[in-house]
């Protein structure tokens, strides 16, 4: 069974820090995504990478970066946290099938 | 651009109801049709998938047919369970060199006993 696992479940910061939310995969995919979920909105791609440092923005990048150092682990960052980044985080991964991403349980951001 | 709409929800059903989630979609193409499950507290599953007109796709008692003539992809599932309740997402993936996922804004099923 493919893997996907994030390092949080919950967490908690206040406005301008730094945050690190990390995902990995156990799957050698090449394909890495983090989206952002939020009510009434769905799912909305932030960062996409499809190898190691190669990466592109989404649809909204603005207050995020990535990184991507080894295959398995792909991070999301927000420079310095504000409030309107509340919210559900989750990343996923595909590999070879286009056609199918494997999710990991998601990050629930609150910040204060 | 390419874009999925849901029907809005919440949906509450009666245990043993029939249940329709409708989906349609706007995509220059054929893209690939998908739809997610998120059960509270975890994160999405994949639920079923078609990649071309006329194909339906099915797991777990739930069917959807891709529609290329009305653009839909409506989940439909003969008797729901407590179980099924969860937030379910309708999905494209684009053409792009990402093949990235774009979803629909979610439906929420209750299903009571």
């Amino acid at each position: 069974d493919v893997k996907v696992t994030q390092s949080s479940r919950y967490l908690v910061k206040r406005t301008g820090e730094k945050v690190f939310l990390e995902c990995v995969q156990d799957m050698d995919h090449e394909n890495m995504f983090w989206y952002r979920q939020d009510p009434g909105l769905g799912l909305r791609l932030i960062y996409f990478s499809y190898d190691v440092k190669m990466k592109e923005k989404g649809d909204i990048p603005e207050g995020y970066s990535v990184s991507r150092e080894k295959k398995e682990r792909f991070s999301l960052i927000l420079e310095s946290a504000s409030t309107n980044q509340t919210s559900m985080y989750l990343c996923a991964s595909r590999g070879q099938d286009r056609n199918t991403q494997y999710f990991g349980p998601g990050t629930r951001l609150t910040v204060l | 651009g390419d874009s999925v709409t849901q029907m809005e929800g919440p949906v509450t059903l009666s245990e043993e109801a029939f249940l329709t989630i409708n989906c349609t979609y706007t995509a220059t193409g054929y893209p690939s049709l998908f739809w997610y499950v998120q059960y509270p507290g975890e994160g999405l599953q994949l639920l079923l998938k078609a990649t071309k007109a006329d194909d339906k796709g099915s797991n777990k008692g739930f069917e959807a047919t891709y529609r290329k003539e009305t653009t839909s992809f409506h989940l439909e599932k003969g008797s729901v369970q407590v179980s099924d309740s969860a937030v379910y997402f309708c999905a494209l993936s684009d053409f792009s060199n990402t093949g990235k996922l774009i979803f629909g804004q979610g439906t929420t099923l209750q299903v009571k006993p």
